[in-house]
């Protein structure tokens, strides 16, 4: 059974702070990585994906990739209210089905 | 340039009622998920079809739920005589062609809550 974990939260922290995210997955074959924000009622949107071991940055947001430990973590610099949500990791292992985890919720505090 | 499209938006349907839900691909993308999310729990995959043809149905339940993606036309994902625990937002996604070394991130459909009483 392929997996995706995550801890469920919620995480808290104050606005201006690092929000560190993280995740972990059971399929070693896996190659694509992706990290989803989905608000409350709403559908998930995408906000970043990696391929490669290391990080990838965009904007305040940086992905990191370790896949010998099958860990990858989004970091979330200078969180904002705003960016309270649910996040979604997901991993797809080369075929055409991508798994989801439970997902972490964040909370940003004002 | 519309993204994906579902509907209906909402859904209310009576105990064994039939359930029927649209998705329309982002333009360029001939490619077709379909996720379920039950309340406070992450997206199941249920299926994935490109036009004509189903890839992978290994999360669909064995009875009463089916999908299609005709020629002509949105994907439909239908579920007969529905039951009091297929209450939950389906959502459809799309994405380019995957390929051998890389799948694309999905964009999601704003989903369609189907409320079973």
């Amino acid at each position: 059974q392929k997996e995706v974990e995550q801890n469920s939260g919620p995480l808290s922290v104050p606005e201006g702070a690092i929000a560190s995210l993280n995740c972990t997955y059971s399929d070693r074959g896996s190659q694509s990585f992706f990290w989803y924000r989905q608000y409350s009622g709403k559908s998930p949107e995408l906000i970043m994906s990696i391929y490669s071991n290391g990080d990838k940055e965009d904007g305040r947001f940086t992905a990191q990739l370790n896949k010998a430990s099958q860990y990858v973590s989004l970091l979330i610099r200078d969180s904002q209210p705003s960016d309270s949500a649910t996040y979604l990791c997901a991993v797809n292992a080369g075929g055409f089905k991508t798994i989801f985890g439970a997902g972490t919720r964040l909370f940003v505090k004002a | 340039n519309a993204g994906v499209m579902q509907n209906p938006r909402h859904l209310v349907r009576r105990r064994g009622q039939e359930a029927r839900l649209r998705c329309s691909p982002m333009k360029g993308h001939s490619h077709v998920y379909w996720y379920r999310q039950l309340p406070e729990e992450g997206l199941k995959f249920m299926v994935y079809l490109q036009k004509e043809n189903i890839i992978d149905e290994s999360g669909m339940p064995k009875e009463r739920f089916s999908a299609e993606f005709p020629k002509e036309g949105p994907s439909i994902l239908r579920i007969q005589q529905v039951v009091r625990g297929d209450s939950a937002a389906y959502f459809c996604a799309s994405s380019p062609r995957p390929t051998e070394r890389a799948n694309y991130g999905y964009t999601f459909g704003s989903g369609t809550r189907l409320t079973v009483v």
